[in-house]
């Protein structure tokens, strides 16, 4: 049982480059999403899913793109990095817990650095 | 913007000595949470307190909340070396979790 599984785990890209981040979880987890954590601001959540074929926005979407084809998969992408993407990017899940505690689970990170 | 806002930033303390950091949030909960990040890795949850409770016990933790002025307590006691890390609350919401920007703690030898 691997639990949550970020890959990369470091990233190095140019401006204007795009690429995508992986997360896959094993645990059949409904609920899926990213965060990113920088320095001094905690974790702040880009998007997230509550099922497969189901995303939505969270507090910083923009330049982000995300896809939900399986329970198992949540790839991030970015369109066209920026240097204000340099962060380390976090992807948590949750069950569909009907007790409504919303624990999450948290890959080890994948920390991104544009140039 | 962040929901919940720690403090202290950074706590430095002698092992065997009580640790206490605060958290602070701007609008209603549903429950209240609090994670640990070791350097370089993801976070742990490490306990739970739903909006209609005021104090929760788990091992060395022992979390308050107190709704009326919108804050909470996690307090470590007889803190180890293994608990070095950084620590955050993260308050429910309409199903989605927003987190502080944490508490380091660094517990001395």
């Amino acid at each position: 049982n691997a639990g949550v599984t970020q890959t990369p785990k470091f990233q190095v890209l140019k401006t204007g480059q795009s690429m995508t981040l992986q997360c896959a979880q094993d645990m059949n987890h409904e609920y899926m999403s990213w965060y990113r954590q920088d320095p001094g601001m905690g974790l702040r959540l880009i998007h997230y899913s509550v099922g497969a074929g189901i995303t939505d926005q969270g507090e910083v979407p923009n330049g982000y793109n995300v896809s939900r084809s399986t329970t198992e998969d949540f790839p991030l992408r970015l369109l066209s990095a920026a240097p204000s993407q340099t962060s380390v990017y976090f992807c948590a899940s949750r069950p569909g817990d009907p007790s409504g505690a919303n624990v999450l689970t948290f890959g080890a990170g994948s920390r991104l650095t544009v140039l | 913007s962040q929901q919940g806002e720690e403090d202290p930033q950074a706590l430095s303390i002698q092992e065997g000595e009580n640790a206490t950091m605060n958290c602070s949030y701007k609008t209603s909960i549903n429950n209240l949470q609090w994670y640990r990040q070791n350097s370089g890795r993801g976070l742990v949850h490490l306990i739970l307190i739903r909006s209609n409770e005021r104090e929760k016990h788990s091992g060395r933790l022992r979390v308050t909340l107190d709704t009326s002025k919108k804050s909470s307590s996690l307090l470590i006691t007889a803190s180890r070396a293994a608990d070095t890390a950084s620590y955050f609350c993260a308050t429910l919401n309409d199903y989605k979790l927003s987190f502080g920007a944490g508490t380091t703690v660094t517990v001395r030898a």
